[in-house]
């Protein structure tokens, strides 16, 4: 599996946008960009996937860079349910791909 | 609430008990898992089911043992387990195997071995 960077910890507050960073130098031409989050005491949940093109949806948007070695969550107002940990995965199949350490977002009021 | 529903949402266990874990979803996803989760740390994939067939095995001791009765349930079966198997047992399914379809996870069963 190809690898991917996420910052350890995050702060954001309430209202504003938010911009999750992940590395992945080492992407395949096939690789999907998947972005799961975790709340506490739940199972993760799917937030949004993208292959090269910027990918919108109700939760979040997808910035991927040109190049596909990095990529940016956007959420565009946080708010206090959004807290969590923030998976960026790499694969054709999520399933089957590693998650890492994730980016634990904290939101302040 | 999740598509995926977990029973039990708690077990205790002994080390020399036997006991199940279940996993239903009734999406008509072809593809299941179970990963296991230790606290502060990311899931890890122990099976992968597609089309009710083990497909992948991450080499996962075999006192966890898989079943797959129909599309629909996926069971964990436990036994003789050590207090390192303590964690939280999450189940998720997809539409099929190898493609780019979301996962959708349960919430897991949270699991002490004593």
């Amino acid at each position: 599996d190809a690898k991917t960077t996420q910052p350890n910890s995050m702060e954001s507050n309430e209202e504003e946008p938010v911009h999750l960073p992940c590395n992945h130098s080492t992407i395949s031409g096939t690789d999907y960009i998947h972005w799961y989050r975790q709340l506490p005491s739940q199972g993760p949940e799917y937030v949004i996937h993208g292959l090269t093109s910027n990918v919108n949806n109700r939760m979040a948007s997808l910035a991927i860079a040109e190049d596909r070695k990095s990529s940016t969550l956007i959420l565009h107002r946080a708010t206090l349910r959004d807290a969590a940990v923030y998976y960026c995965i790499l694969g054709t199949n999520a399933g089957k791909s590693t998650f890492g350490d994730g980016t634990t977002l904290t939101v302040k009021p | 609430d999740t598509e995926v529903t977990q029973t039990p949402k708690h077990l205790v266990m002994g080390m020399t008990n036997k006991k199940s874990l279940k996993c239903e979803q009734h999406m008509g996803h072809r593809a299941m898992y179970w990963y296991k989760q230790k606290a502060k740390k990311p899931p890890e994939l122990m099976f992968v089911y597609s089309y009710e067939k083990l497909s992948i095995n991450e080499s996962v001791p075999s006192r966890f043992s898989p079943e797959c009765p129909n599309s629909s349930l996926l069971n964990l079966h436990l036994h003789a387990l050590q207090p390192e198997d303590s964690a939280l047992y999450l189940c998720a399914s997809s539409q099929e195997e190898g493609t780019n379809s979301p996962l959708h996870f349960g919430n897991g069963t949270r699991l002490t071995v004593t």
